[in-house]
């Protein structure tokens, strides 16, 4: 029974454009969210996090949005640049443990 | 300030044998994490260590041993390599972000193939 769920296993942006990377949970229990990027041969490196209690958090050009009625939470890169290829994890953290999703393989096209 | 190492970075196993993979953090974090990663699976927790002395399972915890020696480091132990456990793992350590929100730092992975 997967907790958190990440649909879409890759996505292809063109340089400049906003992408879009989306994330579903099931568990309402679920204090606040994260997302990681991971490039190969190297460990998630955090990038952006949300608490439950927000909609919106902006960091840069990245911006996580949180709708909790529909247990969706979606990642926004704008614009997105070539050194933002990599897979995108969302994770969900619940009694100080993370749950992740598989992961987004996003490529940025020139 | 090396964060969170690990060690090796690649082993090849024959089914049966034992291995240790060993995890340094040098971020004086008390909470700290193994996880195993594997295609179109994402991470999974392996087991856990809140703080020094103490351990919990994780989502898949067969077949693992834990040991915490002491604030900085924190072991897996395969005691008998199954080739279901060739996998990626990984090890985090965490840190507060904020009153209500922390992430988790993680090393650079240890390859594991069990043949």
């Amino acid at each position: 029974d997967q907790q958190v769920k990440q649909n879409s296993p890759s996505l292809s942006v063109q340089e400049g454009r906003i992408s879009i990377l989306n994330c579903d949970y099931t568990n309402s229990m679920f204090d606040y969210f994260l997302w990681y990027k991971k490039y190969p041969a190297e460990g998630p490196t955090f990038l952006i996090s949300i608490s439950s209690i927000k909609d919106k958090n902006e960091d840069g050009r990245f911006t996580v949005f949180l709708n909790k009625s529909a247990k969706h939470l979606s990642l926004h890169i704008v614009p997105s640049q070539p050194g933002d290829s990599a897979v995108y994890f969302c994770a969900a953290s619940a009694a100080q443990k993370l749950v992740f999703g598989q992961g987004t393989r996003l490529t940025i096209n020139p | 300030n090396a964060g969170v190492t690990q060690t090796p970075k690649f082993q090849v196993l024959k089914t049966g044998q034992s291995m240790t993979l060993q995890c340094a953090q040098d971020m004086n974090h008390n909470s700290m994490y193994w996880y195993r990663q594997d295609p179109g699976m994402g991470l999974r927790l392996i087991y856990y260590s809140a703080s020094e002395g103490t351990t919990d399972k994780g989502e898949v915890p067969n077949g693992y041993n834990v040991s915490r020696l002491n604030k900085r480091e924190f072991s897996l132990r395969l005691e008998s390599a199954a080739p279901s456990q060739t996998s990626v793992y990984f090890c985090a350590s965490r840190v507060r972000l904020a009153v209500s929100s922390d992430t988790q730092y993680f090393g650079p992975g240890t390859r594991l193939t069990v043949l």
